[in-house]
């Protein structure tokens, strides 16, 4: 079965530098859940989408962007990066009218150095 | 504010016993509960959900247990495996109608290891 595909896997970048996250939701899902795990830590919700439409914001810093686009992917975009968000970003999806499930890619491993 | 928490940050059972996660939390807006199982380097996996209006849901070796009361679930696999090895997230989800509809808030992650 088609699962959360995200690019890149790995990721480094330098301070003050920006990063793009993309997502692609498995197929017929029409919402998008973006998470960020420090080390040790459990995720934390960032930013949601839920047909093309941004539907519930978390702790994003204001630094952090993120859109989905007609064809239901994702991306976020990272500015000014900083040490701390050195962190695991994951992608969910989901059919929110069906299912409280949400999908998990594998998520991007930010490295900022 | 830790709103879901997994006290045990580990917990080691021997191959064929059951293995018992708990989970409490304290928003009385969460009205669905989902476990996940995380292999390092790779994200959580689905494995079983309950809604608020239920007290128990199974699936195969994995039963989960809801006391709304408490404000507590419990995640069972039984007879566990050695392929059970990893680590098990507790969420919770607000419902339609809630302002944080299908966001999940996680807990902490408890390590299980089975033993063979």
């Amino acid at each position: 079965a088609a699962g959360v595909i995200q690019s890149p896997r790995h990721l480094i970048k330098e301070k003050r530098e920006t990063a793009t996250l993309k997502c692609y939701p498995i197929p017929r899902h029409d919402t998008v859940y973006w998470y960020q795990q420090g080390p040790g830590q459990d995720p934390q919700f960032l930013i949601s989408f839920y047909e093309k439409m941004q539907s519930d914001k978390g702790s994003i810093p204001d630094r952090f962007s993120a859109q989905q686009f007609s064809d239901y992917h994702s991306e976020l975009n990272m500015s000014s990066l900083e040490l701390g968000d050195s962190a695991l970003y994951f992608c969910a999806s989901s059919q929110i009218l069906s299912s409280y499930e949400q999908y998990f890619g594998p998520g991007t491993r930010l490295t900022v150095t | 504010d830790q709103q879901v928490k997994q006290n045990s940050p580990s917990l080691s059972v021997q191959e064929g016993r059951i293995s018992i996660l708990n989970c409490d939390y304290t928003n009385s807006m969460f009205d669905y509960f989902l476990w996940y199982k995380k292999y390092p380097a790779e994200g959580p996996t689905f494995l079983i959900s309950i809604s608020s209006i239920k007290d128990k849901n199974e699936d195969g070796r994995f039963t989960v247990f809801l006391n709304k009361s408490a404000k507590h679930l419990s995640l069972h696999i039984v007879p566990s495996q050695p392929g059970d090895s990893a680590v098990y997230f507790c969420a919770a989800s607000v419902g339609a109608g809630g302002t944080s509809y299908g966001k999940l808030t996680f807990g902490q992650g408890t390590i299980l290891t089975v033993h063979p």
